[in-house]
């Protein structure tokens, strides 16, 4: 069975720091790209960043260029994403998905981890 | 950056109707790369249609997706009472940004 299980979301004063990761389960990660997608409380999704299988190649929403890092360990079945000089507006929940390889589409997702920004 | 705009906002219907969901794109989305996803409260979407027509695994038939170009439609045939949710379109052809719809909330009348 599928599973994407995110971690590491809290509370974080603006300008702070803090990494999630998405532990994934039952698939071959390594053959996968991955992505985060955001939410915030009452609204509507908003995609964030890609890596590739390999992690070679990455893609971000401009609302977070130069300040979010995704990445992956293929060892461990993790992606990452590293998120620095946070903002109010950056509050939501984040998930990851998997993009199906056939279709591009995102097939499973996590069920999510809450930040919150705030002082 | 193509922009998916969703109609109706909120969509009120009972039990046994139908529900027609529109997705329209500011610019043509290639149908092989446009997505429906169907959210519930404090639950993580869920994938229903890509390729425009396609159902995922374990989709029921009264969910189907047409559409080309930059109008793409979501019809459920007959409304189930665990349908009432959120629901997403999504394309993922282009170049990033990959975009979402805003979404359309199918509420019971």
């Amino acid at each position: 069975e599928v599973q994407l299980v995110e971690s590491g979301g809290g509370l974080v004063q603006p300008g702070g720091s803090l990494r999630l990761s998405c532990a994934a389960s039952g698939f071959t990660f390594s053959s996968y790209w991955m992505h985060w997608v955001r939410q915030a409380p009452g609204k509507g999704l908003v995609w964030v960043s890609r890596i590739n299988s390999d992690g070679s190649s990455t893609s971000y929403a401009d609302s977070v260029k130069g300040r979010f890092t995704i990445s992956r360990d293929n060892a461990k079945n993790t992606l990452y994403l590293q998120m620095n000089s946070l903002r109010a507006e950056d509050t939501a929940v984040y998930y990851c998905a998997r993009e199906d390889i056939l279709t591009g589409c995102f097939d499973y997702w996590g069920q999510g981890t809450l930040v919150t920004v705030s002082s | 950056e193509i922009v998916l705009t969703q109609s109706p906002g909120t969509l009120s219907l009972s039990p046994g109707e139908r529900a027609t969901l529109s997705c329209r794109a500011s610019q043509s989305v290639s149908s092989s790369y446009l997505a429906w996803y169907q959210q519930k409260p404090g639950q993580a979407p869920r994938l229903l249609i890509y390729g425009a027509s396609s159902r995922a695994t374990g989709i029921p038939d009264r969910f189907s997706g047409s559409g080309s170009g930059t109008d793409f439609t979501l019809t459920i045939s007959r409304l189930e009472p665990e349908d009432f949710a959120v629901y997403y379109c999504q394309q993922y052809g282009s170049s990033p940004p990959i975009t979402f719809g805003q979404g359309t909330k199918v509420e019971i009348k």
